[in-house]
């Protein structure tokens, strides 16, 4: 199975904030990969697709880069509504895999 | 409006089978994969399996740790997907999402949308 790594697995950060959480694949994963945003008590929210492409709605702060085996994703200024947990997930290889998520938290 | 809303979770007993059943409505069924993923207590998201569509042979993958127990399949007529779950295991208690693929063609770029999830208990 591919295994995914995120670092870090736990972040604190003010509104306003620059983020970047990196996400390693343990092979190569061409730009199969998503990341998606989980409040507490709610359903996972897709963000991004494809390592880079912004899923329809969703604000433009959020932005994913990478391909292989190392992927970032990036939110340009934090937000209130932002803090929550994030995960990667790649869908390259079955079984598709999750990374063991980025909990973001406020400072 | 796209929704998926899961049902059929509860307690049981180990050993025993479960089914669960993703009803869909605002969007053609058929025309898209599925997905179940789980999320045990405090823990991370793991992905279950997908059924693919009929355009695509209908047919299925598994995560290793429930092959051979666990089936999904759909009735695209009912607009509806199942997961039937046997030789349920303590460690499969965790709370159950459907997902739906982003897209028909490209069914393996994301999931982009999610039911409210269905919880599933397995103690004696």
């Amino acid at each position: 199975d591919i295994h995914l790594t995120q670092s870090p697995s736990f972040l604190s950060a003010s509104v306003g904030d620059r983020v970047t959480i990196t996400c390693r694949a343990s092979q190569g994963i061409s730009s199969s990969l998503a990341w998606y945003q989980q409040k507490p008590g709610k359903a996972p929210k897709l963000l991004i697709y494809a390592a880079s492409t912004l899923q329809s709605g969703v604000p433009s702060r959020f932005s994913g880069s990478g391909s292989g085996t190392e992927f970032t994703l990036t939110l340009s200024s934090l937000q209130p509504e932002d803090f929550a947990t994030y995960y990667c997930q790649q869908l390259n290889t079955y079984p598709w895999t999750f990374g063991q998520g980025t909990k973001v938290e406020i400072k | 409006e796209v929704q998926l809303v899961e049902s059929g979770g509860g307690l049981v007993q180990p050993g025993r089978s479960l089914r669960l059943s993703c009803t869909t409505s605002g969007f053609t069924l058929g025309d898209y994969a599925m997905n179940w993923v789980r999320q045990a207590p405090g823990k991370g998201l793991e992905w279950v399996g997908i059924i693919r569509s009929k355009a695509y042979s209908g047919t299925t993958e598994y995560a290793a740790s429930v092959k051979g127990r666990f089936t999904i399949s759909r009735d695209d007529s009912k607009s509806i997907a199942y997961l039937l779950m046997s030789s349920l295991k303590t460690e499969d208690t965790a709370v159950y999402y459907c997902t739906r693929a982003s897209d028909p063609e490209y069914y393996y770029y994301a999931m982009d949308v999610w039911g409210q999830g269905t919880t599933v208990t397995v103690s004696s």
